[in-house]
């Protein structure tokens, strides 16, 4: 049972546009939302991060959108450059204050043309 | 800055053996875990460890096992390696309510 679905694998877009990559969950229990990103051959790295107390996080280009009524997430790259071209990860928790035990999705690969 | 370093980038073994997937932390971090990736699968988590000697099973524990002796050192053990455990595995480390931090991973293929 797929908790946290990422039903886009993959998502072209040009250098200096918007990407949105999307999430949506099932589990109600959830109360903390991460991203990470993963390049080939490395592991995957943390980039922002919402509980569910907000609706909206920044963290310069990027910015992470949630709406709890429908269970979505979405992450939001403005504006898109070459080196995001890499596979992003949504992922979730129960705890709030663990930030552990995370389930994660089956990624969206990411590609930035020129 | 955290080091989460994996013993082996690629591992390959034979059916039936016994394989050992070594990780250790250098940031004092009281959680570990073990996650597999796999295409279309995402990152499913096998085991983790809230503490030394201390582990919990993950979503997909079966075939594995593992050992925390100290609080650095992370082991996951295939206790007799099959095919459908060929796949990229992934450690990480936390102290909450920081996020989690991955390793570069051990690509481990079983013939």
């Amino acid at each position: 049972d797929q908790q946290v679905k990422q039903n886009s694998p993959s998502l072209s877009v040009q250098e200096g546009r918007i990407s949105i990559l999307n999430c949506d969950y099932t589990n109600s229990m959830f109360d903390y939302f991460l991203w990470y990103k993963k390049y080939p051959a490395e592991g995957p790295t943390f980039l922002i991060s919402i509980s569910s107390i907000k609706d909206k996080n920044e963290d310069g280009r990027f910015t992470v959108f949630l709406n709890k009524s429908a269970k979505h997430l979405s992450l939001h790259i403005v504006p898109s450059q070459p080196g995001d071209s890499a596979v992003y990860f949504c992922a979730a928790s129960a705890r709030v204050s663990a930030a552990s035990k995370l389930t994660f999705g089956t990624g969206t690969r990411l590609q930035v043309t020129l | 800055d955290v080091k989460v370093t994996q013993s082996s980038r690629y591992l390959v073994k034979r059916t039936g053996e016994k394989v050992f997937l070594e990780c250790v932390q250098d940031m004092d971090h009281e959680n570990m875990f073990w996650y597999r990736q796999d295409p279309g699968l995402g990152l499913r988590l096998i085991y983790f460890s809230y503490d030394v000697k201390m582990k919990e099973k993950g979503d997909i524990p079966e075939g594995y096992s593992v050992s925390r002796e100290k609080k650095e050192r992370f082991s996951l053990i295939l206790e007799s390696a099959s095919t459908n455990q060929t796949s990229m595995y992934l450690c990480a480390s936390s102290l909450p309510p920081s996020p989690l931090h991955f390793g570069n991973g051990t690509r481990l293929t079983v013939t």
